[in-house]
């Protein structure tokens, strides 16, 4: 069965570090999404890609944080430096439709420590 | 105001019991309605699609749209330990799809 792969799974890196994260979508999709889910709460979206082209990144804290997906295929997103208040679960997800009212596959999420 | 309101728990109920599980939401744009279940340290799974108001029904579970009252519910009949999850709705227009907080669910045996 295709699934979202992330990795790493968890990682704990210190304040002011940088920290990456990857992502390899269901065969096809041509829709990605980062989501950020804070202990606690829903997922709330940081980024859209359809293809590698960003279509809504308006919730992505851009002074430190940073994605791409430059074969349309695969993604990176990036934070630097790194702050307590970014402790959270970072998700992907794809689907094979444009709008969000296609159902997108999540992977099982990175899970972000920050001391 | 948060666009999508959802109870937090934590629920806890009996094995067999009959679970109800709600959201309610202030955006009239919305119409694509979706209950996702989340274990543990694992991402959200898609358990229920609901398109505009009405019901629908898949095996022990059914989801209700109430457009009119801006309220959705997924019902969980003859409840297992195994659906001891966070329970998580969702909704969009076509534009971004807006999560509720999950409500954190456990059945015991």
């Amino acid at each position: 069965e295709a699934e979202v792969a992330q990795s790493p799974r968890y990682k704990i890196t210190e304040k002011s570090q940088a920290v990456a994260f990857w992502c390899d979508p269901i065969s096809g999709h041509a829709t990605l999404y980062w989501y950020r889910q804070i202990l606690g709460q829903g997922p709330e979206l940081l980024v859209q890609f359809q293809d590698e082209s960003v279509v809504d990144d308006s919730q992505l804290p851009k002074d430190r944080f940073s994605a791409e997906r430059l074969k349309g295929v695969d993604s990176t997103l990036k934070i630097q430096p790194a702050e307590l208040g970014d402790s959270a679960m970072y998700l992907c997800a794809s689907s094979h439709g444009w709008t969000a009212n296609t159902e997108a596959f999540f992977g099982q999420g990175t899970r972000l420590t920050v001391v | 105001q948060k666009e999508v309101e959802q109870d937090p728990g934590p629920l806890s109920v009996p094995e067999g019991a009959i679970v109800s599980l709600n959201c309610t939401y202030s955006n009239s744009a919305f119409q694509y309605f979706m209950w996702y279940r989340q274990y543990s340290r694992k991402g959200p799974e898609l358990l229920m699609y609901t398109y505009s108001s009405g019901n629908k029904e898949d095996g022990r579970f059914t989801a209700q749209v109430d457009k009119s009252s801006k309220y959705i519910s997924l019902f969980i009949r003859d409840s297992q330990p195994s659906d001891s999850a966070t329970y998580l709705c969702a909704m969009t227009g076509t534009d971004k799809l807006i999560f509720g907080t999950g409500t954190r669910l456990q059945v015991f045996p």
